[in-house]
């Protein structure tokens, strides 16, 4: 297993269309979290899945935001009817989910919406 | 409130010098963990280090080390001899312990840190 694996890196879509991204955590990681990240910020937490169960979702996910995780594995963030303002950076991470471990996260999949 | 600070939007060094990286951090829970990442501008997140809230030592981890502390809610990384490639954004994160079962990171905003030649 070589690692967290995002698909796509890049994506620019038109405002309103909808887009899908991929990330597939390693292996025998239970947990996995989605992190937005904008020019000059850090990374904001959207939402986290143990296995397949989805246990905590952001103030900042609004409804146009989706998140599966179905059978514990690879996950999908959607975004419905993109906005200018859901350009960012989109990472994931996985992690084991004790306290002291750290969470590895994939290359990022950057989403522009024009 | 911020819970993680991080003052510094950007440092130079020379390279082969050490650089303090500085980072406060804000926390009711008695335990928590304090991460570095490295962030090239390929935008994956690195790992560099880790401290516990009850570690009793500070953390080393090769030309990384990081100054624990605890009464002043600092955790600054200490990169030594300084090369081109450290040229990066760096992140403090933080977990709290008790908050619920999430285990989410939170963010400062990042230093930016280039070694000149």
């Amino acid at each position: 297993d070589t690692g967290v694996s995002q698909d796509p890196r890049h994506k620019i879509t038109k405002r309103g269309q909808n887009v899908t991204f991929r990330c597939d955590p390693i292996s025998e990681h239970n947990r996995l979290y989605w992190y937005r990240q904008t020019l000059g910020q850090g990374p904001e937490f959207l939402t986290y899945f143990q296995n397949e169960a989805q246990l905590e979702k952001s103030r900042l996910l609004s409804d146009r935001f989706s998140a599966e995780r179905p059978k514990g594995s690879f996950s999908t963030l959607e975004i419905q009817r993109t906005e200018q303002g859901d350009s960012a950076m989109y990472l994931c991470a996985s992690s084991l989910g004790s306290l002291n471990t750290e969470a590895f996260f994939g290359q990022g999949t950057r989403l522009t919406v024009v | 409130a911020q819970k993680i600070t991080q003052t510094q939007p950007g440092m130079f060094v020379q390279e082969k010098e050490a650089v303090t990286l500085d980072c406060t951090y804000d926390t009711s829970d008695p335990s928590y963990g304090l991460f570095w990442y490295k962030q090239p501008s390929s935008g994956e997140m690195i790992f560099l280090i880790y401290q516990g809230s009850y570690d009793q030592q500070n953390a080393t981890e090769g030309r990384y080390s990081l100054n624990f502390q605890k009464a002043r809610k600092s955790a600054n990384l200490v990169i030594s001899a300084s090369q081109l490639g450290d040229s990066a954004m760096y992140f403090c994160a933080m977990r709290e312990g008790d908050a619920g079962n999430n285990r989410k990171l939170i963010w400062g905003l990042g230093t930016s840190l280039a070694v000149n030649p």
